[in-house]
């Protein structure tokens, strides 16, 4: 168990519909990290957050949005949703998201179903 | 272009024997963290083992060792003594460290994994 807390476990909704995941990092880190797994793109970065702000973006949709709260969990905020979308999400926290050892640990993932 | 590299989609290994997995990188960046990581069957994502551009030894972790060779940009997952529950797929994921830009602060670049299969 990594500590990296993710709910819900799944999810399955329609096309054109807004789901919002859930992730609470491992205590006393303070960088969270969102990432997508899916068979055609592999393994994506699409955002990072530290302390609150943003820190780093990567291949993240306009359609899709996230946030740190001032407790640190964070939500990532998928709308309008398309079939494409189906893949495991995964939240990652790290204690200081930087630096070459800073490790990120990985919580289950959310495993999002588009029909 | 691709940051990382995995070329062995799959791979069988017996029980007991030692399996290396294969992975190299590609960075003008002098400063970067090399990382490992274990997808089960269940899906979570497990951290496995790290190796910095700077560090000296390659890095061991139990039964989890780490080729380096740094100038061939190659960083091989090495895992003796192989057990049933090793059976996963193995990802090997690079940071670049000395490019703070908004781009790249923190994240992690994955390659494509290896599927490892543990026979008895």
């Amino acid at each position: 168990d990594s500590g990296v807390t993710q709910t819900p476990k799944h999810l399955i909704t329609a096309t054109g519909q807004r789901v919002t995941l859930r992730c609470s990092p491992r205590s006393g880190d303070l960088s969270v990290y969102w990432y997508q797994q899916s068979l055609d793109q592999g393994l994506q970065f699409l955002i990072q957050y530290y302390n609150g702000e943003e820190r780093a973006k990567g291949n993240i949709l306009e359609r899709f949005s996230a946030q740190q709260f001032p407790d640190l969990h964070s939500e990532l905020n998928l709308s309008s949703l398309e079939l494409g979308d189906s893949a495991l999400y995964f939240c990652a926290s790290s204690l200081r998201g930087a630096g070459l050892t800073d490790t990120q640990y990985f919580g289950p993932g959310t495993r999002l179903t588009v029909l | 272009a691709q940051k990382i590299t995995q070329t062995q989609p799959g791979m069988f290994v017996q029980e007991k024997e030692a399996v290396t997995l294969d992975c190299t990188y590609d960075t003008s960046d002098p400063s970067y963290g090399l990382f490992w990581y274990k997808q089960p069957s269940s899906g979570e994502m497990i951290f496995l083992i790290y190796q910095g551009s700077y560090d000296q030894q390659n890095a061991t972790e139990g039964r989890y060792s780490l080729n380096f060779q740094k100038a061939r940009k190659s960083a091989n997952l090495v895992i003796s003594a192989s057990q049933l529950g090793d059976s996963a797929m193995y990802f090997c994921a690079m940071r670049e460290g000395s490019a703070m830009t908004t781009d790249s602060w923190g994240k992690l670049q994955f390659g494509a994994g290896t599927q490892v299969v543990v026979t008895p």
